[in-house]
């Protein structure tokens, strides 16, 4: 069964404390991706990785942080730094050879930080 | 930077008819643009792409145009019904960076019987 699974589906946390987030394709995809949503608001990207043990900031990284070991793999850590770490965070895939790029997304987490 | 609206939050039609849903962006010379569903609290699903030298792709019911000139993609369901009910994003490739996507805010489509 392919596709890209993300846990857990929420997440509760206490201000102050760090918290990962864990996103792992089976897609043998080389590229990866995490996105925050927000209500009303488009995903935005805050990582994105692609290749194993390379990865670039997107447009919200501040507070975040995220780790590429291995092909299969993309933790998203969020940490104190992050001043409104509450949201729906998804993570994708997606092919970098052939012309399409579409990206596969996980079924997502909901971070709910107190 | 390159901006990306789409038509309106929302949108309400009954059962039967064309939904049609407006992408526009500036600032932009997309070589190909992306359709998406999303089901509430779930991830988006990719349903069609477009590239800039086809007018018109279609997939079963979904029709997607592609204006290079108007910087405009719409999207059609025809024979809409309630199951299609669901926010729709578009998405634009980003910069120089491959497989990157930039996502419209998406329009909430209501189909009610």
């Amino acid at each position: 069964d392919g596709g890209i699974t993300q846990s857990p589906k929420y997440l509760f946390r206490k201000e102050g404390q760090n918290v990962t987030l864990s996103c792992e394709q089976n897609l043998n995809h080389d590229a990866m991706y995490w996105y925050r949503q927000d209500p009303g608001q488009g995903l935005r990207l805050i990582y994105y990785s692609q290749i194993v043990n390379d990865f670039q900031k997107g447009d919200i990284a501040e507070g975040y942080s995220v780790s590429r070991e291995k092909k299969e793999s993309f933790p998203l850590t969020v940490t104190s730094a992050q001043k409104n770490p509450t949201a729906f965070y998804l993570c994708a895939s997606s092919p970098t050879s052939g012309s399409s790029y579409e990206q596969y997304f996980g079924p997502g987490t909901r971070l709910t930080v107190t | 930077s390159q901006k990306i609206e789409q038509n309106s939050e929302a949108l309400n039609i009954q059962e039967g008819k064309t939904a049609t849903l407006t992408c526009n962006y500036t600032n932009y010379s997309p070589a190909y643009l992306q359709w998406y569903r999303q089901d509430p609290g779930r991830g988006p699903v990719f349903l069609l792409l477009i590239r800039e030298n086809e007018k018109e792709k279609r997939k079963e019911r979904l029709k997607v145009t592609f204006d290079t000139t108007l910087k405009q993609s719409l999207f059609h369901i025809t024979a809409s019904q309630p199951a299609d009910s669901a926010t729709y994003l578009c998405a634009l490739p980003g910069g120089s960076t491959l497989g990157r996507l930039y996502f419209g805010r998406g329009t909430q489509l209501t189909v009610w019987p």
